[in-house]
């Protein structure tokens, strides 16, 4: 079946502009998480979603950052006024239920690059 | 503050001979842990996994073990291939927790 999948798949912006990045999880997945890898770290957690909810966004670095699930499928990552510090793979995942019954599956990201 | 550290950045293997890929981690609330395995340009897949209560778990090739004193755990592959060639991720979870705190990766190469 499909994994998750995340577009598009590079983006390239100019420090100040505004970026959406899209997450299509599993189908009948109903968490959801955000993570930014940068270059030789790990991926970081940004926020969490079950369901249409919030359930943890304690990871989101200051407020020109924002993420939405509207109807509990797809979600969007939204930047504003992007800075270079802002690039990275930015990472999307999606679980049955909780992780430990359910490990997470991870799409193949989208590279943020900002000029 | 780091609280998952892989302190070797990579590992270079001959196929056939066993890889040992190290971490260790300093929050005691850690009680589940998982390692994902990542190729480039895609994303990190979950290979294996440990509870706290367990010092060993088996699948395959892959073995992790789980040292809760030292608060360090390892994963060994063997016998190593070359399609095993790629980044690995020691990852932790708080028990009801639901975000995963990752370690920096170890680049394994195995030469044929």
């Amino acid at each position: 079946g499909a994994g998750v999948s995340q577009t598009p798949s590079n983006k390239v912006t100019e420090k100040g502009k505004y970026v959406e990045l899209r997450c299509d999880p599993i189908s009948g997945h109903t968490a959801l998480y955000w993570y930014r890898q940068s270059l030789g770290q790990g991926p970081e957690f940004l926020i969490y979603f079950q369901g249409t909810g919030a359930a943890d966004d304690s990871g989101l670095p200051n407020d020109r950052f924002f993420a939405v699930r509207p109807e509990g499928s797809v979600s969007t990552l939204k930047i504003q006024r992007t800075e270079r510090g802002d690039s990275a793979v930015y990472l999307c995942a999606s679980s049955a239920q909780g992780q430990v019954n359910s490990p997470l599956h991870f799409g193949n990201g989208t590279r943020l690059t900002v000029t | 503050d780091q609280q998952v550290k892989q302190n070797s950045p990579s590992l270079s293997v001959q196929e056939g001979r066993i890889s040992i890929l190290n971490c260790d981690y300093t929050n005691s609330m850690f009680d589940y842990f998982l390692w994902y395995k990542k190729y480039p340009a895609e994303g990190p897949t979950f290979l294996i996994s440990i509870s706290s209560i367990k010092d060993k778990n088996e699948d395959g090739r892959f073995t992790v073990f789980l040292n809760k004193s030292a608060k360090h755990l390892s994963l060994h592959i063997v016998p190593s291939q070359p399609g095993d060639s790629a980044v690995y991720f020691c990852a932790a979870l708080k028990a009801a927790g639901n975000k995963l705190t990752f370690g920096g990766g170890t680049r394994v190469l195995v030469k044929p």
